[in-house]
């Protein structure tokens, strides 16, 4: 069965700390692993989209990573600001003939000042 | 340019009733999905369209359905509503769809409540 998913469910850090975000999946054929940023009461936001070649990704604070061959992800966050406080959200991209998306539930992170 | 655009932002139903939401996406995209995202769960894949044709269709039952005009606006309907459909339901455009790495856009979404 295609599945993500994410740990921890949430988490709760001081502003300035950095902290990791997991991802594993269980979906065959891959194509892309993405990384969405949810605030409350709003639409997500893409973070970072990576194919099977890359395993690192940076888009300022955030870095994802990707070990294809352990089918796991990671988004890292340095120096935590109370802006990132959020639900992020790791989708894994099926390559068959819709391309269709495999949701996790989120780990939701708490910036604390 | 403009974003996604989805309307209304809050919406309050009683059960039984029918309720049409609309979504204008980012201009160029041809592609919108429809998710619904309730307390503590994922997102949920309703339905995408591309071109005025349902591409893809999630495990919803046939009280949720949507079509797609010529301007790529897009609109869902749900009859017969229940206590359960009470939800956040976004609605998301990108410009060929899940195909090349293209990031989907979401919309800020409309809060459904079912009384």
């Amino acid at each position: 069965k295609n599945q993500v998913e994410q740990s921890p469910q949430s988490l709760i850090i001081l502003e300035g700390k950095n902290c990791t975000l997991q991802c594993n999946y269980t979906v065959s054929p891959f194509s892309n692993l993405r990384w969405y940023k949810q605030d409350t009461g709003r639409g997500p936001v893409s973070l970072t989209i990576m194919t099977f070649s890359e395993n690192t990704k940076s888009n300022g604070r955030y870095t994802a990573t990707l070990d294809a061959d352990t089918k796991q992800s990671s988004l890292h966050i340095t120096a935590s600001q109370l802006s990132d406080s959020a639900s992020y959200i790791c989708v894994v991209s099926l390559m068959d003939s819709n391309y269709q998306l495999i949701w996790g539930a989120g780990t939701k992170l708490i910036i604390k000042p | 340019k403009a974003g996604v655009t989805q309307t209304p932002r809050y919406l309050i139903k009683t059960r039984g009733q029918q309720v049409t939401l609309s979504c204008s996406p980012i201009s160029g995209h041809r592609s919108v999905s429809w998710y619904q995202q309730t307390p503590g769960q994922g997102l949920q894949f309703l339905f995408e369209y591309f071109s005025e044709t349902q591409r893809n269709k999630g495990n919803f039952p046939g009280r949720f359905s949507g079509r797609q005009f010529s301007n790529s606006r897009s609109e869902m309907n749900v009859s017969t509503l229940e206590l359960g459909d009470s939800a956040l339901y976004l609605c998301a455009s990108t410009m060929t769809g899940g195909k090349n790495n293209s990031p989907l856009h979401f919309g800020n979404g409309t809060r459904l409540t079912v009384t």
